[in-house]
This record gives structure tokens, C-alpha cells and sequence, in this order.
């Protein structure tokens, strides 16, 4: 089955540091790959996504490059504020299964001034 | 954008009680929804998949019976914890992709923080 496999937390930056946050997958087919953000008390949100290989998604600074030779879509951006501060999900979407998407656990960011 | 709306945001309810939250699609049809509970370690657990006009489809080890699910039109889903115990409290989402919208990402509804005395 799918699985993805993403960077354990919790990461601490100081602002304006460079942040990666490495994301793995399995899946049969081809997947969609998205990451979400959850701030504090809230639910997900779509922070970016890619829909097939090279594609690259970005949005508010971040950026993520779906690799499929080395299954990955790490997320990256290059200088981080504390406004980023949030846990991050990497997750996929296989066509077949009606939107039925397979997260990672979570990565837990903390940006200090 | 597609808004998913949930209510209510937070809840306490005395044991024994059922509670209901619902899940709206706002400006979309959902003919799925998904139902996550959120751990304190922040990881999402499928609880199960809402379809309209059908019954629900349970993850593994999810009691039907005490988690009740009905997708009665293509905007509404409603989860209902019956029998509510202190060991259900917990962190509640509901999502849904855009019906015919290819490689649609899922929209999340803020959630229902659910606190059971």
C-alpha cells in the first residue's frame, strides 16, 4: 500500500534560516503529492502541491520538487520567519482511491526571533 | 477557494452523552468526506470515509456503532460520537476533495476539539 515517510520533529530555527523538510514515499501508480500546514488549533491547510514528476509547487516562499526517481518531496525555503511556526504534513493522493490521501506524521516547526 | 466549514469548534459533554459535529462544504459538492481523529502527537488517524447517499466506509478497528457517520446531502456530513467516554477526547477533522476535480487536494475543516468529563 502507500506510505509516506516524513522527517521527525520537532525542528528549531532561528528566523531567517534555511529549513528542510524531507518527505519519502511508497505508492503503486502515480500520485499527487501535497504538503499542509496546521496552525495552532486549526485544521490543514494546502501549502503546496505537485501533481506529477518534476513538477515543482510553491507558495508563500516554500518550495517542494517531485522526484521520482528518488521518491521524495522535500520541502524547503530559504529564509524561515516565526509566522512559519506550525506542524507540516506531507501526504499523497492516489487517483484511483476518490481522494483518499496517506499522511506523514508530521513535522513540528518552531522559528524563534 | 473551496471552504470546508465544521462546527462546532469545541465541545464538552459529560459521559454517557452523544455529541454531533458537522461538516459542511461551503461553495463545493463533496460526494466524500473524510473523518480524521488528531492525536497529542499531532499524527492524523482516518477514522473514516463519508459517501453521500451511501454508508460509510470504517478504517480498521473503528467502532461503527460509536462513531456514527451520515452523508445526507453533497454538502453535509455529521460524525456523532455516541456514548461519549473520557478516552474519546480528542482533536476531530473533517476533509473533502472537489467531486471532478482531477488531482483536487483535500479541504479541511478547522476542527472540533471534543473534551469529555
Amino acid at each position: 500500500g502507500n506510505s509516506v515517510t516524513q522527517m521527525e520533529g520537532p525542528v528549531t530555527l532561528s528566523e531567517e534560516a534555511f529549513l528542510t523538510i524531507n518527505c519519502t514515499y511508497t505508492a503503486t501508480g502515480y500520485p499527487s503529492l501535497f504538503w499542509y500546514v496546521q496552525y495552532p488549533g486549526e485544521g490543514l491547510q494546502l501549502l503546496l502541491k505537485a501533481t506529477k514528476a518534476d513538477d515543482k509547487g510553491s507558495n508563500k516562499g516554500f518550495e517542494a520538487t517531485y522526484r521520482k526517481e528518488t521518491t521524495s518531496f522535500h520541502l524547503e525555503k530559504g529564509s524561515v520567519q516565526v509566522s512559519d511556526s506550525a506542524v507540516y504534513f506531507c501526504a499523497l493522493s492516489d487517483s484511483t482511491n476518490a481522494g483518499k490521501s496517506t499522511f506523514g506524521d508530521g513535522t513540528t516547526l518552531t522559528v524563534k526571533p | 477557494g473551496a471552504v470546508v466549514s465544521q462546527h462546532p469548534s469545541r465541545v464538552i459533554c459529560k459521559s454517557g452523552t452523544s455529541v454531533k459535529i458537522e461538516c459542511r462544504s461551503l461553495d463545493f459538492q463533496a460526494t466524500t468526506m473524510f473523518w480524521y481523529r488528531q492525536f497529542p502527537k499531532q499524527s492524523l488517524m482516518l477514522m473514516a470515509t463519508s459517501n453521500e447517499g451511501s454508508k460509510a466506509t470504517y478504517e480498521q478497528g473503528v467502532e461503527k456503532d460509536k462513531f456514527l457517520i451520515n452523508h445526507a446531502s453533497l454538502t453535509l456530513s455529521t460524525l456523532t460520537v455516541t456514548s461519549a467516554h473520557p478516552e474519546d477526547s480528542s482533536f476531530y477533522i473533517c476533509s473533502a476533495p472537489e467531486v471532478g476535480a482531477r488531482n483536487s487536494p483535500l479541504h479541511f475543516g478547522n476542527g472540533t476539539r471534543l473534551t469529555v468529563t
